[in-house]
């Protein structure tokens, strides 16, 4: 069965401190993973798609990284507007997108 | 380009009335989707259409459930006699057929069932 788990589930940094949240995944026939960040209340917001092993993605202090069987978003000096929860998901050859639970990132000042 | 939209953005209602949710997607943008969305937990897949064509459905989509897209532009989603377990977020997203990876989401519809 196709899952994503992602970890940990919530994580609290301080303004700066640079962390890393990771997405495992189990799917047959990986067509892409994706990143999202959405805020309280709202819809989920797209950040990246990763396609293959090695690939990686930027963008302002976020950065994305594929392995075969784990996805890490890296965080660089993040700032409390960086607070949001990350959601990761993947696409199989079916065209559904699964979600994982997310992690709640809280960046206090 | 105005992002897709969903109205209501918020719906309280009594355990067993109907109600109906509507989606504008992206134009120009042949699929939308439906997720539903729980308190800590990530969106689950609903159903979704390509163009009018209604392609998959869900286990979790109860025959109490049922979708639209007539003229594949806006759709509709009816939940009929609401249960307390239908208190969810329901999100609608569209892609455009070229890029059915990336997929823009609506600001969801926040439904209480009382």
């Amino acid at each position: 069965e196709d899952q994503v788990t992602q970890s940990p589930e919530a994580l609290r940094l301080q303004e700066g401190e640079s962390s890393s949240l990771n997405c495992s995944y189990t799917v047959s026939g990986l067509r892409g993973l994706f990143w999202y960040r959405q805020d309280p209340g709202k819809g989920p917001e797209f950040l990246f798609t990763l396609y293959s092993a090695g690939e990686e993605k930027e963008k302002e202090r976020l950065k994305a990284t594929l392995t075969k069987k784990e996805s890490f978003l890296h965080i660089t000096a993040p700032k409390p507007e960086d607070s949001a929860t990350y959601l990761c998901a993947v696409q199989a050859g079916d065209d559904k997108i699964i979600f994982g639970k997310g992690t709640r990132l809280h960046i206090l000042p | 380009d105005t992002g897709v939209s969903q109205d209501p953005r918020h719906k309280i209602t009594k355990r067993g009335q109907n109600v109906t949710f509507r989606c504008d997607p992206i134009s120009e943008h042949n699929r939308l989707y439906w997720y539903r969305q729980t308190l800590g937990q990530g969106p689950e897949f609903l159903t979704y259409f390509q163009n009018e064509a209604q392609l998959e459905k869900s286990r979790l989509l109860s025959d109490r459930f049922s979708a639209e897209r007539p003229k594949g532009s806006f759709s509709t989603l009816e939940i009929q006699r609401t249960e307390q377990g239908d208190s969810a977020m329901y999100l609608c997203a569209s892609s455009p057929l070229a890029h059915t990876d990336t997929q823009y989401f609506g600001p969801g519809t926040r439904l209480t069932v009382l």
